[in-house]
């Protein structure tokens, strides 16, 4: 089956300008997960939604970020006033049930973004 | 908070030849702990995790992990490498309870030589 899929899959806009990444979870999940992987480092945690509410948004840096996902299936993370430092792959998952580790995250390919 | 430590960025190795990756981790709960691999221009994808039970954990691609609670340690082995194990190793934790978040090491880097 199809798995997670993210567009685009690479965005490169100026300093200053707003930015909306989209992520397609596999049919079904319930969980969906936004991490951020700057270069060299592991995937760091952004936010976390069951169904349509944001379950955890502990690792949104600030206000500039902001995610939604209306329906309980696509999301997108939207970033206001992008900056330099925000320069990264935006990597989604998602996962049936969402309940801890016994649930498997399955990953996307990424966005690269590039804020010149 | 949970951390992970991987001391080894880039691990070179001949093909056919034993890998170790290894893997350190801080938490102050109890967590699970997960083996990523990242193939290039490719997703995440889960190698194996460790839940509970036995501490010898096996995955996919001859790949297995073994749970060290007293030396706080999950570190990953391969007996006999391919070139196509190239690619970035992840380390991660979650925790049992509460938040299903995954904490990530740095990676570690293996090049398989042939």
């Amino acid at each position: 089956g199809a798995g997670v899929s993210q567009t685009p899959s690479n965005k490169v806009t100026e300093k200053g300008k707003y930015v909306e990444l989209r992520c397609d979870p596999i049919s079904g999940h319930t969980a969906l997960y936004w991490y951020r992987q700057s270069l060299g480092q592991g995937p760091e945690f952004l936010i976390y939604f069951q169904g349509t509410g944001a379950a955890d948004d502990s690792g949104l840096p600030n206000d500039r970020f902001f995610a939604v996902r209306p329906e309980g299936s696509v999301s997108t993370l939207k970033i206001q006033r992008t900056e330099r430092g925000d320069s990264a792959v935006y990597l989604c998952a998602s996962s049936l049930r969402g309940t801890g580790g016994t649930d498997t995250q399955y990953f996307g390919p990424g966005t690269r973004l590039t804020v010149l | 908070a949970q951390s992970v430590t991987q001391l080894d960025s880039q691990v070179p190795v001949f093909e056919e030849a034993p890998v170790e990756l290894r893997c350190n981790y801080s938490s102050s709960v109890s967590v699970y702990l997960f083996w990523y691999v990242q193939y290039p221009n490719q997703g995440l994808q889960l190698l194996l995790k460790y839940l509970s039970g036995s501490t010898l954990v096996k995955g996919i691609n001859g790949f297995e992990a073994e749970f060290n609670k007293s030396q706080t340690s999950f570190h990953l082995r391969k007996p006999s490498v391919h070139i196509s194990d190239t690619a970035e190793y992840f380390c991660a934790v979650s925790a049992r309870t509460g938040a299903n978040n995954l904490f990530f090491g740095t990676g570690t880097r293996l090049t398989v030589i042939p």
